[in-house]
């Protein structure tokens, strides 16, 4: 079937406004994955969800940031009061189950910029 | 925390010439050992794993061998072509607990002239 989807593909919006991201995972995938991608630099994890549960929001930046997932499908990560140090590409990706060794695969990423 | 440390790009090679990309690891545990790959314009991909030591992962003609002694990943390819040029990212599994999660390098971007 499809690959991980997410909208929007660019998001331009001004400092201190809120901001959804979505991810459709590949149907079947238990485990979901949320991480951001600054300018030059190499991902940072931000959460994971085993179905709609997060066990472990420890890598989120700051409670401005947060995440839900709607059982094993849709997940959304909204950043409140954005800031400029915001801007990244954030990424999420899918695996068949909340494994160590099993492939995630990512999809194309949401570019977000703060004005 | 788990690590991983790889060599600073950009790295600039020759059509034909031999890759080597270094990545080195600190872990408590025994993680599994990725390299992920990222092509202009395009998502991030896997092109090879190794879930234990002395595993060899190997894909595409790009091969890595996860050394436990000397807690590296060094990605190889013997031939590099033009359509290799990307970004390349080496990643462990955090170890602390099976979830799955990736903590990556910064990324090596590898260019091939023709």
């Amino acid at each position: 079937g499809a690959g991980v989807s997410q909208s929007p593909s660019n998001k331009v919006t001004e400092k201190g406004k809120d901001v959804e991201l979505r991810c459709d995972p590949i149907s079947g995938h238990t485990a979901l994955y949320w991480y951001r991608q600054r300018l030059g630099q190499g991902l940072e994890f931000l959460i994971y969800f085993q179905g709609n549960s997060a066990p472990d929001k420890s890598g989120l930046p700051s409670d401005r940031f947060s995440a839900e997932r709607t059982g094993e499908s849709v997940s959304t990560l909204t950043i409140q009061r954005t800031q400029q140090e915001d801007s990244a590409v954030y990424l999420c990706a899918s695996s068949i189950r909340l494994a160590d060794t099993d492939t995630q695969y990512f999809g194309p990423g949401t570019r977000l910029t703060v004005l | 925390g788990d690590s991983v440390t790889q060599m600073e790009g950009p790295v600039t090679l020759s059509e034909e010439a031999f890759l080597t990309i270094n990545c080195t690891y600190t872990a408590t545990g025994y993680p599994s050992l990725f390299w992920y790959v990222q092509y202009p314009g395009e998502g991030l991909q896997l092109l090879l794993k190794a879930t234990k030591a002395d595993d060899k992962g190997s894909n595409k003609g790009f091969e890595a061998t996860y050394r436990k002694e000397t807690t590296s990943f060094h990605l190889e390819k013997g031939s590099v072509q033009v359509s290799d040029s990307a970004v390349y990212f080496c990643a462990l599994s955090d170890s602390g607990g099976n979830t799955g999660k990736l903590i990556f390098g910064q990324g090596t971007t590898l260019q091939v002239k023709p």
